[in-house]
């Protein structure tokens, strides 16, 4: 069964730190993507990594994919408090179509 | 354009009844795949459609339902609902290897 493990589940941090979010998947897989999700609301997609080694980076955020390792990292820089959210990664696998969440990790980010 | 769109926003149902949750795709996708998402854990891959047909079935019973029609917008049907059953249930359309959500539909059983 495919396992999408995410760390940490909460993360509280103060404003202006950095921090990184941890996403290991089992299955043999070059497409992970990164959503956010805000109390109540739908997911909202911030990331598409479809090849070892793709980066990409929009304001604070930036997400980085390593294949071989089956890791993904999403790196906050100088985090603001509007970036409080649960943020998901989710893997598509190489046999399929479907895509498999991790448990997302809830971030607050204290004034 | 509008993008992907749901209906109902919510819902309430008891148990034992039967629901309907439709799904509008975003313009120009033909793929529509349907998620449950428990409180506070992450979506749940039920089913997803693809030319009229369900190509790929997550690991739910067969209370759990769907069909795509010509236009693509897509229906799930679930059955003697569980209290189990309550959740917000996303549709998300797709055209290669992006997908966008929809606002979801919370579905809550009594």
């Amino acid at each position: 069964e495919l396992k999408v493990e995410q760390n940490p589940l909460f993360l509280s941090m103060q404003e202006g730190k950095n921090y990184t979010i941890y996403c290991n998947y089992s299955t043999t897989s070059d497409r992970l993507y990164w959503y956010r999700q805000d109390p109540g609301k739908s997911l909202e997609s911030l990331f598409v990594l479809l090849s070892n080694g793709a980066v990409k980076q929009e304001g604070r955020l930036m997400a980085s994919l390593d294949t071989k390792a089956r890791l993904s990292t999403l790196h906050i820089t100088a985090a603001v408090h509007d970036l409080s959210a649960t943020y998901f990664c989710a893997v598509s696998p190489n046999t399929g179509n479907q895509f498999y969440f991790g448990t997302g990790t809830s971030l607050t980010v204290i004034p | 354009d509008a993008g992907v769109t749901q209906s109902p926003t919510h819902l309430i149902k008891t148990r034992g009844q039967q629901v309907t949750l439709r799904c509008s795709p975003k313009s120009g996708h033909d793929t529509v795949s349907w998620y449950q998402q428990a409180l506070g854990q992450g979506p749940q891959f039920i089913f997803q459609y693809y030319e009229e047909e369900e190509r790929q079935r997550g690991n739910f019973p067969d209370r759990f339902s769907g069909h795509q029609y010509p236009n693509y917008s897509s229906e799930l049907n679930v059955n003697a609902l569980l209290l189990g059953d309550s959740a917000l249930y996303l549709c998300a359309s797709s055209f290669s290897a992006e997908a966008f959500f929809g606002q979801g539909t919370r579905l809550t059983v009594v």
